[in-house]
């Protein structure tokens, strides 16, 4: 059954932690997304990867770091850095051919 | 700088009426895919429908309908016969060629579907 999976779907961490955000695809897509949504707000984009072992910074990159080691695996870290940490995050991939990208269901961070 | 705007925060339409969200962007680029995402209570994105701007005709799926402006850079969704289902955040979003696939998001319509 082939998909995106994202976990876990509610996380919650202490302020000054830093926490690791997983996201995993079947899909065989190259390209991989993680976008940030706040309430009122649009998805922004936190880093993407178009290919294994590469990735670039995306509009809102400052505090949170990722690594692309394995073409299903894109886990991004949300550190101690990043100001207002409290957010849904969202993965999404892409073939690369048409642009058209697939969303997993989402993780909803809550730092305290 | 390239934006997208959606000017509407929240409509509403009744069951079986028709209603047409407004979507507006700009960019510098010739060639770019648009998109109408749509997220229900789930939070789940779904894909609603897409253009490629080369296009001139506008792209439907089954209910679902756009008009595309390329000189005004307007990119309207047009639902038919609203169902209950339909209610859910609708984004509008815009990718360029050439450029890793990002998608540039408008801030979103909230609609409702109302019986």
């Amino acid at each position: 059954d082939g998909g995106i999976t994202q976990s876990p779907k509610y996380l919650f961490r202490k302020e000054g932690q830093n926490v690791t955000l997983s996201c995993e695809q079947n899909l065989n897509h190259d390209a991989m997304y993680w976008y940030r949504q706040d309430p009122g707000q649009g998805l922004r984009l936190i880093y993407y990867s178009q290919i294994v072992n590469d990735f670039q910074k995306g509009d809102i990159a400052e505090g949170y770091s990722v690594s692309r080691e394995k073409k299903e695996s894109f886990p991004l870290t949300v550190t101690s850095a990043q100001k207002n940490p409290t957010a849904f995050y969202l993965c999404a991939t892409a073939t690369g051919n048409d642009y058209e990208q697939y969303f997993g269901p989402g993780t909803r961070l809550t730092v305290t | 700088a390239q934006t997208v705007t959606q000017s509407q925060p929240e409509m509403s339409v009744q069951e079986a009426e028709t209603v047409t969200l407004s979507c507006t962007y700009d960019t510098s680029e010739n060639n770019y895919y648009l998109f109408w995402y749509k997220q229900p209570p789930s939070r789940q994105m779904i894909l609603v429908i897409r253009q490629e701007a080369y296009k001139q005709q506008n792209a439907t799926e089954n209910r679902f309908s756009v008009n595309f402006q390329k000189a005004a850079k307007s990119f309207s969704l047009k639902i038919s016969d609203s169902q209950l289902g339909d209610t859910a955040m609708y984004f509008c979003a815009l990718t360029p060629y050439n450029q890793g696939g990002k998608l540039i998001f408008g801030q979103g319509t909230e609609l409702s579907v109302k019986p």
